[in-house]
């Protein structure tokens, strides 16, 4: 199975700033099919990129994300009080779907 | 707006089987577009995917599991659903359900349901 492997395990940051965060796959994506979402606590995930660089629907134009191959980044501009949640990546391109394990955004 | 529900037992003894139920609202479970699946996420760990069901009765599961676990649909009902066999403490999880979209092009699992919390417990 592929495994991803997300960096940092835990970003502290401040409202306002930038932080890029990062998904390695062991083997190339097919189809780029990288996820990512955003998971607080208490809630369900939520789909906030799909195809690697594809915003869902209601995503905020802060959120952006790229990469190909087996490299994939998620970047938010200026963080929001809101955004202060834990974010996966998934690949959905070959089965069986894997997860990262995770990083943490936290407040500095 | 389309809602998926969760429900089943809070607590399951081992080795019992595990069966949850997912119900849809404002979309068919008939559809051909979607791809109906469980993600689970055990205590201080992060997410993991269960298997899915399709429309036409195909289903695709995490080899993780694939001994243990069944995922079926019920059209009439508009609901789907999981049951896994032979449960341990490690099958503790809060356990989701979602909804993939996609038929040429595939689009992540963009609706969820709030989850529910099962303890596999004596």
């Amino acid at each position: 199975e592929i495994v991803l492997t997300q960096s940092p395990g835990t970003k502290s940051v401040s409202p306002g700033e930038r932080v890029s965060l990062s998904c390695r796959a062991s083997q190339a994506v097919v189809s780029n099919y990288i996820a990512w979402y955003q998971h607080r606590r208490g809630q369900p995930p939520r789909l906030l990129i799909y195809g690697a660089a594809s915003r869902a629907t209601d995503t905020p134009g802060r959120f952006s994300g790229h990469g190909s191959g087996t490299d994939f980044t998620l970047t938010i501009s200026r963080l929001e009080p809101e955004d202060f949640a834990v974010y996966y990546c998934q690949q959905y391109g070959t089965s069986p779907w894997t997860f990262g394990q995770g990083t943490k955004v936290e407040f500095k | 707006q389309v809602q998926l529900q969760e429900s089943g037992p809070g607590l399951v003894k081992p080795p019992e089987t595990l069966s949850l139920t997912c119900n849809v609202s404002g979309a068919s479970v008939t559809s051909d577009y979607y791809y109906w699946s469980w993600v689970r996420q055990s205590p201080g760990q992060g997410l993991e995917w269960i298997g899915y069901i399709h429309a036409s009765g195909s289903t695709n599961y995490n080899p993780s599991f694939k001994s243990r676990v069944t995922i079926s649909i019920d059209t009439s009902k508009n609901h789907f659903s999981l049951s896994l066999k032979s449960v341990t403490s490690a099958d503790t999880a809060i356990y989701y359900c979602a909804r993939d979209t996609g038929d040429i092009y595939f689009y992540g699992m963009d609706v969820w349901g709030q989850g529910t919390a099962v303890t596999v417990s004596s």
